[in-house]
């Protein structure tokens, strides 16, 4: 049974920091990885999607990476601004028989930048 | 191109009352998946529907919920005798296919249950 997992929980820097999300799966069938941002009471904004061929996806300060044999991604956000401030969701879509397309999403990292 | 568009965006109803949530996929998506995020919890999946055929309803609760995705017309996730513990936001999510490409999810509708 896939399940995906994100450390830190929550995570609290100062304005202009870099910094690593990360989020763990234990199924490496998948075929891809999408990370999402989620503001307070609003829907999921696509960030990044990863292909399983794909090692990293970029897109302004963010960038993604794939590791699917270890089972591991990070987001990494360069100069963190306060209006990142958000959580961080990352969901795999898996692969195999009986899986339909579904996504099975981590609990997510709540980010905090502090002015 | 609008989006996923779930309506209404907050609804509150009254325990026993029956609540329906509804989603208009992306223009050209004919996969529409509903998620259920109850408080301090995931996304949980719940149902995917393609235009009048459910194909996976694993993640839904076995009574009091339904899913339908019409030939025309928006999908309607209906929760019936609603109970305090289906207080939770519920998201629509579209896609191209159900393997290659990523989701577009709508804002949600968030469900009270007084």
């Amino acid at each position: 049974k896939q399940e995906v997992t994100q450390i830190p929980a929550a995570l609290s820097v100062p304005e202009g920091e870099n910094l690593v999300l990360n989020c763990s799966f234990t199924d490496s069938a998948i075929y891809n990885l999408q990370w999402f941002r989620q503001d307070p009471g609003k829907g999921l904004t696509s960030l990044l999607l990863i292909q399983s061929s794909q090692r990293e996806q970029t897109s302004g300060r963010l960038n993604a990476s794939l590791d699917k044999s270890s089972g591991r991604s990070t987001l990494y956000i360069a100069a963190s601004q306060p209006g990142d401030s958000a959580t961080y969701l990352c969901a795999v879509r898996p692969t195999g028989s009986g899986n339909t397309g579904k996504l099975i999403f981590g609990q997510g990292t709540t980010l905090q930048v502090k002015p | 191109n609008a989006g996923v568009m779930q309506n209404p965006r907050h609804l509150v109803r009254r325990r026993g009352q029956e609540a329906r949530l509804r989603c208009s996929p992306m223009k050209g998506h004919s996969h529409v998946y509903w998620y259920r995020q109850l408080p301090e919890e995931g996304l949980k999946f719940m149902v995917y529907l393609q235009k009048e055929n459910i194909i996976d309803e694993s993640g839904m609760p076995k009574e009091r919920f339904s899913a339908e995705f019409p030939k025309e017309g928006p999908s309607i996730l209906r929760i019936q005798q609603v109970v305090r513990g289906d207080s939770a936001a519920y998201f629509c999510a579209s896609s191209w296919t159900a393997q290659d490409y990523g989701y577009t999810f709508g804002s949600g509708t968030r469900l009270t249950v007084v």
